[in-house]
């Protein structure tokens, strides 16, 4: 089956330390997102990218990072710079970058938890 | 700019009750319209679309129109079951890469 996975559903990190959220998609779409979700929000844009080895800053870049060294995959840092970095992060995907009539895709999900 | 308005939530319904959440827009370009639900602790999934004016977007009995001179896309359902309890997203796409930006969201509950 067609779809994105994120792995883990769940993370635990201490304050200080950086983690890393996996985003992978077999729906051969080139463009990925990342988002991050507070509880009774909607959804803020961290990360775009709209080709390979290509990735620009959305609404909410700072205290995080990622890279976009396959078509499928889009990991996404949160660093020890972001100060307050429980959420849900969502990933999604879509197949083009410029079309705006293009759905955009989810993932599960991952709850980062900061201890 | 871009922005997205819901009604606030949460909102209380009967099951085989008529439900309306309304969604009004700002765009500074045409853009394109959506709707997604989120089950608790899940992502996000499309309900429906719309992509130019008057056109009707449906899908499992809900419904929405592109209404262009209101800048309005609510969402409708004729008669809610306990299983669309979930929260619910309106969403527009808009700019040369597609980004979209989401309202607050509506969490919607169903009773017996």
């Amino acid at each position: 089956d067609g779809g994105i996975t994120q792995s883990p559903k769940y993370l635990f990190r201490k304050e200080g330390q950086n983690v890393t959220l996996s985003c992978e998609q077999n729906l051969n779409h080139d463009a990925m997102y990342w988002y991050r979700q507070d509880p009774g929000q909607g959804l803020r844009l961290i990360y775009y990218s709209q080709i390979v080895n290509d990735f620009q800053k959305g609404d909410i870049a700072e205290g995080y990072s990622v890279s976009r060294e396959k078509k499928e995959s889009f990991p996404l840092t949160v660093t020890s710079a972001q100060k307050n970095p429980t959420a849900f992060y969502l990933c999604a995907s879509s197949p083009r970058g410029g079309r705006i009539t293009d759905t955009q895709y989810f993932g599960p999900g991952t709850r980062l938890t900061v201890l | 700019g871009n922005s997205v308005t819901q009604m606030e939530g949460p909102v209380t319904l009967s099951e085989e009750a008529f439900l309306t959440i309304n969604c009004t827009y700002t765009a500074t370009g045409y853009p394109s319209l959506f709707w997604y639900v989120q089950y608790p602790g899940e992502g996000l999934q499309l309900l429906l679309k719309a992509t130019k004016a008057d056109d009707k977007g449906s899908n499992k009995g809900f419904e929405a129109t592109y209404r262009k001179e209101t800048t309005s896309f609510h969402l409708e359902k004729g008669s809610v079951q306990v299983s669309d309890s979930a929260v619910y997203f309106c969403a527009l796409s808009e700019g040369n890469f597609n980004k979209f930006y989401f309202g607050s969201g509506t969490k919607l509950n169903v009773k017996p």
